[in-house]
């Protein structure tokens, strides 16, 4: 199906544990985006990539960890998760139009909590 | 940089009744001006997007946004709300150049009843 995915929806883990929410987009977009989105703050972008192998931070990128070696995945991973991490993260897709802007198309979510 | 400024946190309304959502941005350059809706448990999905032309934008669902430039404001407007336009309204802002990320405002909740 054409789309795009996250995995999983839902996850609890602990402090200290090693956790990746995986995004996956079937339109080959140049563009892959991780936003958190928390009570009161909106979303925020965390880490973007405008193409494989070609990465950079956004707002709050410490704490966590991307890679993208394909087109189609762009992985997010926190390498030792705190409590601060609890939170809903999405994964956006964005084709760029013929003035250049990103119009983005968003995955489900992943809720993740961290006790 | 770019910055959104959702003015309302909350915004109760009557079913039927018309409403104005309202957003400021910031930004140094000429930017690109989004409108996202978020129903409960579900992703952001796109209502309406201003990236040249008109300056009125028309989105789905009845909603509609006009871009004024000297006021630097993107205001979103619906002439009469239905209960399920009840979600979790979006501003947001990327600068006009290509491939930038979107900033986002911290949401409006409209809430719809009856």
């Amino acid at each position: 199906d054409a789309g795009i995915t996250q995995s999983p929806r839902y996850k609890i883990t602990e402090t200290g544990r090693q956790v990746t929410l995986m995004c996956h987009q079937t339109w080959s977009h140049s563009y892959m985006f991780w936003y958190r989105q928390d009570l009161g703050h909106g979303l925020r972008l965390i880490y973007y990539s405008a193409a494989a192998d070609i990465t950079d931070k956004g707002e709050v990128p410490d704490g966590y960890v991307v890679s993208r070696s394909k087109t189609e995945n762009f992985p997010l991973t926190l390498e030792s998760a705190t409590r601060s991490q609890t939170s809903v993260y999405f994964c956006a897709s964005g084709g760029t139009s013929h003035s250049g802007a990103n119009v983005l198309t968003f995955g489900a979510g992943s809720r993740l909590t961290v006790l | 940089a770019q910055s959104v400024t959702q003015l309302d946190s909350q915004v109760p309304v009557f079913e039927e009744a018309p409403v104005e959502l309202r957003c400021n941005y910031s930004s140094s350059v000429s930017v690109y001006l989004f409108w996202y809706v978020q129903y409960p448990n579900q992703g952001l999905q796109l209502l309406l997007k201003y990236l040249s032309g008109s300056t009125l934008v028309k989105g789905i669902n009845g909603f509609e946004a006009e871009f004024n430039k000297s006021q630097t404001s993107f205001h979103l407007r619906k002439p009469s709300v239905h209960i399920s336009d009840t979600a979790e309204y979006f501003c947001a802002v990327s600068a006009g150049q290509a491939g930038t990320a979107l900033i986002f405002g911290k949401g409006t909740t409209l809430s719809v009843s009856s």
